[in-house]
């Protein structure tokens, strides 16, 4: 693994279901962070880590939630999926010093569609 | 409140020729960084370039500069001797000291680089 992975690349998804999204960095970066990206609207911060056990909500954190278990992995669940939550999904990292603005590198995306 | 716009939903540019992309911010933090990034069609997010709101230079990373106006609170990317290549979507991004290192986007730019 080279840099940030995300899991899975694309997903149709039934409303009301129960989703994951996986994402993992082998930069040992401390802070980790979750948007979507809406035609239109750019990029919107969902949750966001600044070191491992702490999270925190971004600008549109509702319906989703996050857990940071450990520096590397910053998985996004959806409890119960609505048409809304269709979009691209970016997981992002920065660090590895603890600070601000640190440069934010990205993953590859996941595309998700809630039907 | 923080902001970042971006007025300029397409450009067009001939190869070869130089082209200024539009960013604006506001915000009350005087510390803060601002960065570009380029998402071709692919998806991905490429980090371009960071100027800090304490530089005294504009940064510069190949072809690529950042006209830092600070007084006009703009941070206007300049691509020199475009490229196929550079035919992507651009986006600004700006992160305040005072929220740790949450990123806010601007809408973005498409730009289209002319044979």
């Amino acid at each position: 693994i080279a840099g940030i992975t995300q899991a899975p690349t694309s997903q149709i998804l039934a409303a009301g279901r129960r989703m994951t999204l996986r994402c993992t960095q082998d930069m040992r970066h401390n802070a980790m962070y979750w948007y979507r990206q809406d035609l239109g609207l750019g990029l919107r911060l969902i949750h966001y880590s600044n070191t491992a056990g702490t999270t925190g909500k971004g600008e549109v954190p509702d319906g989703y939630s996050v857990s940071r278990a450990n520096t590397d992995d910053f998985p996004l669940t959806l409890a119960s999926a609505v048409p809304s939550q269709t979009s691209v999904y970016f997981c992002a990292s920065s660090g590895p010093v603890l600070g601000f603005q640190e440069t934010q590198y990205f993953g590859p995306g996941t595309r998700l569609l809630v039907l | 409140a923080q902001k970042i716009t971006q007025t300029q939903p397409g450009m067009f540019v001939q190869e070869k020729e130089a082209v200024t992309l539009d960013c604006t911010y506001d915000t009350s933090d005087p510390s803060y960084g601002l960065f570009w990034y380029k998402q071709p069609s692919s998806g991905e997010m490429i980090f371009l370039i960071y100027q800090g709101s304490y530089d005294q230079q504009n940064a510069t990373e190949g072809r690529y500069s950042l006209n830092f106006q600070k007084a006009r609170k703009s941070a206007n990317l300049v691509i020199s001797a475009s490229q196929l290549g550079d035919s992507a979507m651009y986006f600004c991004a700006m992160s305040p000291t005072n929220t740790g290192n949450q990123f806010y986007f601007g809408t973005g730019t498409s730009l289209t680089v002319i044979p």
